[in-house]
């Protein structure tokens, strides 16, 4: 079985900071990880995927994510926040072999404030 | 491309009514799904279909048929829709070949049952 968790349901930052979401996975076989985000009243857009090639992902908008096999975590970071990236954030697991099933997290509201 | 396409976008039933969500993408990809989503709770997968003819139940299957019967389309059917049905449904599609299997939203359904 496959799973995600995200700690912190929302996340606080002022413009110009560090920005860091969380995410931890579960699964028996290597994972695929990704990060998608969800403006407002919008679908889901991939920001950046893990698919066992390097382990710094770059993705779209200054967005990274670095997996870390040994804790299990595939953490989403920008150093500076945009009034823009106010939106939700979700990490989702795909574990090999599983006809391009994805399992989500519960997602991650980040609010940018000046 | 349209890339995928979802109707309506938003919906009011009675409880009891039955309806039919639509989804369509003209990537020609095999993969399919449905998913909803609920405050806290991130996206669950409902049904996915790898190609024509094929489907499967997801986390959350109850009260939900599928069918593929094109490559381009996967509608949802809510046979007697309930209150707990309400939520935003959206589709997504990708292909199966490992390096290729990002998926691609919709823009969603927001589905209120009365």
């Amino acid at each position: 079985a496959q799973s995600v968790t995200q700690l912190g349901s929302h996340v606080s930052v002022s413009e110009g900071a560090l920005v860091l979401l969380r995410c931890n996975y579960s699964s028996s076989v290597p994972p695929y990880l990704f990060w998608y985000v969800q403006y407002p009243n919008q679908g889901l857009q991939l920001l950046l995927k893990y698919t066992s090639a390097a382990t710094l992902v770059k993705g779209i908008n200054g967005f990274e994510a670095e997996f870390k096999k040994s804790e299990t975590s595939f953490h989403l970071t920008k150093p500076s926040a945009h009034m823009r990236d106010a939106a939700e954030y979700f990490c989702a697991v795909r574990s090999t072999g599983t006809a391009s099933k994805l399992t989500f997290g519960t997602g991650t509201r980040l609010q940018v404030t000046l | 491309n349209a890339g995928v396409t979802q109707t309506p976008k938003f919906q009011v039933l009675k409880t009891g009514q039955s309806m039919t969500l639509q989804c369509a993408q003209d990537m020609n990809h095999e993969y399919m799904s449905w998913y909803r989503q609920d405050p806290g709770m991130g996206l669950r997968l409902i049904h996915y279909s790898v190609g024509a003819g094929i489907t499967d139940q997801g986390e959350v299957p109850n009260g939900y048929n599928v069918s593929r019967s094109t490559t381009e389309d996967f509608p949802l059917r809510l046979l007697s829709a309930a209150p707990s049905q309400t939520s935003v449904y959206f589709c997504a599609s990708s292909y199966l070949m490992t390096g290729r299997e990002t998926q691609y939203f919709g823009p969603g359904t927001r589905l209120l049952v009365l």
